[in-house]
């Protein structure tokens, strides 16, 4: 069964900044995998597919990256609307990792 | 346009059923499968099972078999999913998410959510 892992649990950080946020497999998961962005009160929304192929409607500053087991998501500059929970996710039946909160400084 | 409508809120007594509806509108509704997804208060995500719309075929997490039914109504472009023998510990969000490679009941990405259910169980 593969297990994602999410590094920071939290990541406080300011507007402007660049976000770095981490995800890894206990196995390969091959370039199948996706990242998410929940706001409180809200559904999660698609970022990222594929490991690093942006969602329709996603702004350039997500970038994702990775293969194999180790997988990051790169907010260039954050902008206010970008504080929330990054979830992870792969294509198996413990698809999602535990979430990633981008919080203000 | 297109989009995932959930049914409303709901509060039950432990050992009851419930079950939550989610009415696709602005696409073809059998050309995609449709997960459920729920989030216990403060936590993360948890799938809980896939449904095909088309052919009413249906695979379910682990930790839910045997308590959970998921169906279509393709006269209504909706589907449910049904929660038996409830406790406390699944008082969460319900939302419901379209596949969106959706082959053979096999997970790709989730590219259209629901707006969420509330389910609280108690006493």
């Amino acid at each position: 069964e593969i297990v994602l892992t999410q590094s920071p649990a939290t990541l406080s950080l300011s507007p402007g900044e660049r976000a770095t946020l981490s995800c890894r497999a206990n196995e390969s998961v091959y370039s199948y995998l996706a990242w998410y962005q929940q706001k409180p009160g809200q559904a999660p929304r698609l970022l990222i597919y594929d490991a690093s192929t942006r969602a329709a409607g996603i702004p350039e500053r997500f970038s994702g990256s990775g293969s194999g087991t180790d997988f990051t998501l790169t907010i260039s500059s954050l902008e206010p609307e970008d504080f929330a929970v990054y979830y992870c996710q792969q294509r198996g039946d413990w698809p999602f990792g535990p979430g990633t909160k981008v919080d203000f400084k | 346009q297109v989009q995932l409508v959930q049914s409303g809120a709901e509060v039950r007594k432990p050992g009851a059923s419930l079950k939550v509806s989610c009415k696709a509108s602005g696409y073809i509704f059998t050309s995609y499968h449709i997960h459920w997804v729920r989030q216990a208060p403060g936590q993360g995500l948890e799938w809980m099972g896939i449904i095909n719309p088309s052919r009413g075929n249906t695979r379910y997490a682990k930790k839910f078999q045997g308590r959970v039914t998921m169906t279509r109504d393709t006269s209504t472009n909706t589907v449910s999913m049904e929660l038996s023998s409830l406790r406390s510990e699944d008082t969460a969000v319900y939302f419901c998410a379209r596949d969106m490679v959706s082959y053979q009941l096999q997970l790709s990405y989730f590219d259209l959510w629901g707006q969420g259910t509330l389910v609280t169980v108690s006493s």
